[in-house]
């Protein structure tokens, strides 16, 4: 069975960092293409990062780029978001889905909450 | 950066059918994807590719995607339909490619 854990969110001041984690199971986490999706509270879907099954190219949001960093270790079937620079806008639960064929999310995480606030 | 665009809300009755459009430039030259979100769950994939399902997905649930437009068809309503539905491509030409529409509210009367 597939499985996409998330972790690592939490309650953080604005300009601190965080890092989320994505665990996932039940399938060959190295073949496959990863995305960060977020939802802010009542809005609706923003996709956030993409990278590929190697790595080797990544793309970010124009919302994000500059301050958020998405990486895997296929060693480990995990992916990770080191968000800096957070703002109130980031707030946000935080989903990891992975990319199938032509880019379609066939499984998501269940979403781990990240709140910037003082 | 590409643009998707919804209407806020759909209202229809049990039985009869939904239809949710999703607009954008030349969409029809674009692979569609739509998912299905209720209250406090993650998103469903319910169509992809423009028309295909994943397996346990009703045959309720069909799409097509031609010029601007592409839609997502609802058949016979239940009331388990009811939920926010967005689609989403994949635009290989920008530098930020996945995008999602703005979403609809399905409300089943």
């Amino acid at each position: 069975e597939v499985q996409l854990v998330e972790s690592g969110g939490g309650l953080v001041q604005p300009g601190g960092s965080l890092r989320l984690s994505c665990a996932a199971s039940g399938f060959t986490f190295s073949s496959y293409e990863m995305n960060w999706v977020r939802q802010a509270p009542g809005k609706g879907l923003e996709w956030v990062s993409y990278i590929s099954s190697s790595g080797s190219t990544i793309y970010y949001a124009d919302s994000v780029k500059g301050r958020f960093t998405i990486s895997r270790d296929n060693a480990k079937n995990s992916l990770y978001l080191q968000m800096n620079s957070l703002r109130a806008e980031d707030t946000a639960v935080y989903y990891c889905a992975r990319a199938k064929g032509r880019q379609y999310f066939d499984y998501w995480g269940q979403g781990t909450l990240v709140t910037v606030s003082s | 950066s590409y643009v998707l665009t919804q209407p806020p809300s759909v209202s229809v009755a049990p039985g009869q059918t939904a239809r949710i459009t999703c607009g954008g430039n030349n969409i029809g030259s674009k692979s569609v994807h739509w998912y299905q979100q209720k209250p406090g769950q993650a998103p469903v994939l319910v169509v992809y590719d423009d028309s295909d399902r994943p397996s346990g997905i009703p045959e309720r649930f069909s799409g097509s995607n031609s010029g601007n437009t592409a839609t997502l068809t609802i058949s016979r309503v239940e009331a388990g339909d009811e939920a926010d539905y967005y689609c989403q491509v994949w635009d290989s030409s920008s530098d930020h490619p996945n995008v999602f529409g703005t979403g609809t509210k399905v409300t089943v009367l």
